[in-house]
């Protein structure tokens, strides 16, 4: 059964950059059937799609966030990882791993989730 | 302020059917397909629709899904207190090239 779990610091300072690293288990990252990505949710609030990559490292990005993200997939070892630059307070939030299905977009598989706080 | 829209409360009695509504644009709903996710309390979103009107294995056939123009819609039947939770609509978004999630519409089991 696909595993997924969110690693990284649980607090960043601002203006820093946050850098978190999924592993995957029970399943390869480097299936052609799958995009990896990563999800935020602010507390209290809702579900914000941060961007999604696949084994190739082709990668799509929101908009909103695409100048500071980086996303970025090391298959030797089974992961992905996220970094978010310049980070303020409003980038304090869950942050949440997923598998995305390559043809129909939907996420089937998601990580716990991890807390990060932006705070000096 | 989200792409897709989303009453922010629903509630219902035990055994009702109730309906929580998603509203978009031809850019992402008119275009593409909506999936529903779940949200219990203090947990990650479980994938609940997919496809319009998919169910996941596992997903009760109480829960259902339906798509008309730029606007779709999730049906719970039966409702159970089991169901309150937080349930997300999403879809991809052609102009921005992107996923784009609804603001989640808080279901209460009265």
């Amino acid at each position: 059964q696909l595993q997924l779990q969110e690693s990284g610091p649980g607090v960043v300072r601002p203006s820093e950059t946050l850098s978190l690293t999924c592993a995957v288990s029970g399943g390869s990252i480097d299936s052609i059937n799958y995009f990896w990505g990563w999800i935020r949710q602010p507390p209290g609030k809702g579900l914000v799609w941060i961007g999604s990559i696949y084994y190739s490292g082709s990668a799509y990005y929101n908009p909103s966030l695409k100048s500071r993200v980086t996303i970025s997939v090391d298959t030797s070892k089974n992961q992905f990882s996220l970094k978010l630059s310049s980070v303020t307070a409003a980038d304090t939030a869950v942050y949440y791993c997923a598998r995305r299905d390559f043809s129909e977009a939907h996420f089937d598989s998601w990580g716990q989730g991890t807390l990060v706080t932006v705070s000096s | 302020q989200s792409v897709l829209t989303q009453p922010p409360s629903a509630s219902g009695t035990p055994g009702q059917r109730v309906t929580i509504s998603c509203s978009g644009s031809s850019s992402n709903i008119g275009s593409q397909a909506v999936d529903w996710y779940q949200q219990l309390p203090g947990t990650a979103p479980k994938l609940l629709i997919y496809s319009n009107n998919q169910r996941p294995s596992g997903v009760p056939d109480r829960f259902s899904g339906s798509k008309s123009g730029t606007s779709a819609s999730l049906a719970i039947r039966g409702l159970q207190s089991e169901d309150e939770a937080d349930y997300y609509c999403a879809a991809w978004d052609d102009s921005l090239n992107g996923g784009v999630f609804g603001g989640g519409t808080k279901l209460t089991v009265l």
